[in-house]
Order: C-alpha cells, then sequence, then structure tokens
C-alpha cells in the first residue's frame, strides 16, 4: 500500500527556520516525482516545487524560489521543504503528493503538515 | 504563472448534472493533455478524480467526467450526490514548470 506520511504540526515564530517531511513507502521513491502544495487558511491549492529522487532535479513555483528549499533523501525515502526565515504569511497547511515519473497526475498525497507562524 | 481560472461556486440539485471550467493559456492546459481534477473535502486529502482531461482512476465513480476544447478544460459531475459536496481544482502541467492549480471551485448541493 502506498503511504505518505507527514511531520506533525509546527508552531514557530517569524524569523525561524524549518523543515517538514514526507516519508513515502510502499512503492520506488526514486521514480515518483514529489511535490509539495500549500493551503493558506481560506484559499486555494498551490503548487510550490516538485523534485524527481531519482535524478535531483527540481522545479519551483516563480512564487517561491529563493523562500523555500526541496530536497530528498533516497536512502530513507523521505522528501523535505525547508525555511531559513518564516514569515507570518507562511502560516498555512502543506500537502506533499506523488507522481509516476512520466505521468502528469498527483494519484496519492500525504495527510498535511499544519505550520502556525507567528509575528 | 497564474492559477487557471474556476467559478468560485457552482450548486446544483440531487441528481443534476453539474460542470466545472477551468481556462488556462496555451502554455498550459492548451498546450498539453495534462490536466487532472481534485476533490477536496475541507479537513481532508485532496483527492484525484480525473488525469489526463479524461480519464478516471480506477475506484472513482464514472459520474465524474473531463474534456478540454482549446484553453478551457471541464469537469462534469452527473448525479449530483450529497456527498460531492466539496472544493474542486483542476491542475495542469505547464511549459514553465512545475504545475498550475485552478483558482478551485466550491460545490453546493442543495
Amino acid at each position: 500500500e502506498v503511504q505518505l506520511v507527514q511531520s506533525g504540526a509546527e508552531v514557530k515564530k517569524s524569523g525561524e527556520s524549518l523543515k517538514i517531511s514526507c516519508k513515502g513507502s510502499g512503492y520506488s521513491f526514486s521514480t515518483y516525482w514529489i511535490g509539495w502544495v500549500r493551503q493558506m487558511p481560506g484559499k486555494g491549492l498551490e503548487w510550490m516545487a516538485i523534485i524527481y529522487p531519482g535524478g535531483s532535479e527540481t522545479f519551483y513555483n516563480p512564487s517561491f524560489r529563493g523562500q523555500v528549499t526541496i530536497s530528498a533523501d533516497k536512502s530513507i525515502s523521505t522528501a523535505y521543504l525547508q525555511w531559513s526565515g518564516l514569515k507570518a504569511s507562511d502560516t498555512a497547511m502543506y500537502y506533499c503528493a506523488i507522481a509516476l515519473d512520466g505521468n502528469y497526475y498527483w494519484d496519492y498525497w500525504g495527510q498535511g503538515t499544519p505550520v502556525t507562524v507567528s509575528p | 504563472q497564474s492559477a487557471l481560472t474556476q467559478p468560485a461556486s457552482v450548486s446544483g440539485s440531487p441528481g443534476q448534472s453539474i460542470t466545472i471550467s477551468c481556462t488556462g493559456t496555451g502554455s498550459d492546459v492548451g498546450g498539453y493533455n495534462y490536466v487532472s481534477w481534485y476533490q477536496h473535502h475541507p479537513g481532508k486529502t485532496p483527492k484525484l478524480i480525473i488525469y489526463d482531461v479524461s480519464d478516471r482512476p480506477s475506484g472513482v465513480s464514472n459520474r465524474f467526467s473531463g474534456s478540454k476544447s482549446g484553453n478551457t478544460a471541464s469537469l462534469t459531475i452527473s448525479g449530483l450526490q450529497a456527498e460531492d459536496e466539496a472544493d474542486y481544482y483542476c491542475s495542469s502541467f505547464t511549459t514553465s514548470r512545475p504545475y498550475v492549480f485552478g483558482t478551485g471551485t466550491k460545490v453546493t448541493v442543495l
């Protein structure tokens, strides 16, 4: 069974750093793209960045380039999203999702990681 | 990379059919047959319901169907049921990468 298990809820202060994770199981980690999606309170879904663990290719939505860093560790089948200086506007739910290389849809999703950043 | 345009809300009575549009450009919706649709119940995980414009994943009701014409993709829900009340998002592969979502549509079952 394919599973994406995300790290737990985070409460941070503005300016702090943060790294959230998404651990995959039940599939070949290196052959699926992993993406991160943001949903701000009361707002829609936004693609942030995607990474291909098999080749370390990464693509960022221009709105998020320079604001976050996506990475992956194949040895432990885990992807990460990190911030070096959080802002209150980073308060949101963050989802990871996967797509088989060669497919262009995201068929499995993590449960979401809520992040709250106080000013 | 602007979000694809969807109507903010669509409503219908049980048993009716509704259609949600998703308008982009030639760099996304119009340029590729890689439009997918996701159903999102608040507090839950998004669920893939249509991929590659009109294909349905195994286990998804055949009441959901997708199509595309030019720069606009559409999702039709036929035989509307109470459980269909949710937010729906289209997503497309884009020339500039990685992907782009639509603005989202809240479906209300009257």
